[in-house]
């Protein structure tokens, strides 16, 4: 079982601040998910990563897969309250039918 | 199509109660996956479905967790005799097996046993 780690745990920022957030572990993954998940309801896929050293971005969302595919992180430019929630990362093993999911980053953007 | 639907969204139980909660995936979906996410948590899988066959299921689900999937659509997770332990918000999703990677989330279903 891999370990994986999503740092901070906990992020609260003014609106219009830039902010990242990371996602690693000691295991290579085959690709790696991002999804928001916002109160009440379930998480969202925003994004597949897939090459390493890759680089995606989402309007003000930027996402890198690291050179080695183990690590990723989310690149929030501009922050706006809507962007709050859970930022949940999750490793895409091929052998795998479920998906595994970090403990999330709950990002809060105060107005 | 709306999307992944789950009844009821929110469920307060007694504990030592049966409760059954109930999942409808995309309609031309044919796996259908549960997890369970306490607080703090990112969600954790519990078992999934291709069609109605049952593949996989977690060593989380104990004896007193059932689900089924009795005609490759909707599918039912129940747990019996309820614990305080089993306070979480249940997630149901759905894929298709060619994208099984790609998956879509209902609402959920948060259960409080008290």
């Amino acid at each position: 079982t891999q370990l994986l780690e999503q740092s901070p745990q906990f992020l609260s920022i003014q609106e219009g601040e830039n902010l990242t957030v990371y996602c690693n572990s000691s295991s290579v993954f085959s690709s790696l998910q991002w999804y928001r998940q916002e109160p009440g309801e379930g998480p969202v896929l925003l994004v597949t990563v897939v090459t390493g050293g890759e680089v995606k971005k989402l309007k003000r969302l930027t996402f890198q897969f690291g050179d080695a595919r183990k690590d990723s992180s989310l690149h929030i430019t501009a922050a706006q309250p809507g962007d709050t929630g859970l930022y949940l990362c999750a490793p895409v093993m091929n052998r795998d039918d479920k998906i595994i999911f970090g403990k999330g980053t709950r990002l809060h953007i105060l107005p | 199509d709306t999307g992944v639907s789950q009844d009821p969204r929110h469920k307060i139980t007694k504990r030592g109660q049966n409760v059954t909660f109930r999942c409808d995936p995309i309609s031309e979906h044919n796996r259908l996956y549960w997890y369970r996410q306490t607080l703090g948590q990112g969600p954790e899988f519990l078992t999934y479905f291709q069609n109605e066959a049952q593949l996989e299921k977690s060593r989380l689900l104990s004896d007193r967790f059932s689900a089924e999937r009795p005609k490759g659509s909707f599918s039912t997770l129940e747990i019996q005799r309820t614990e305080q332990g089993d306070s979480a918000m249940y997630l149901c999703a759905s894929s298709l097996t060619i994208a099984k990677n790609i998956q879509y989330f209902g609402a959920g279903t948060r259960l409080s046993v008290l």
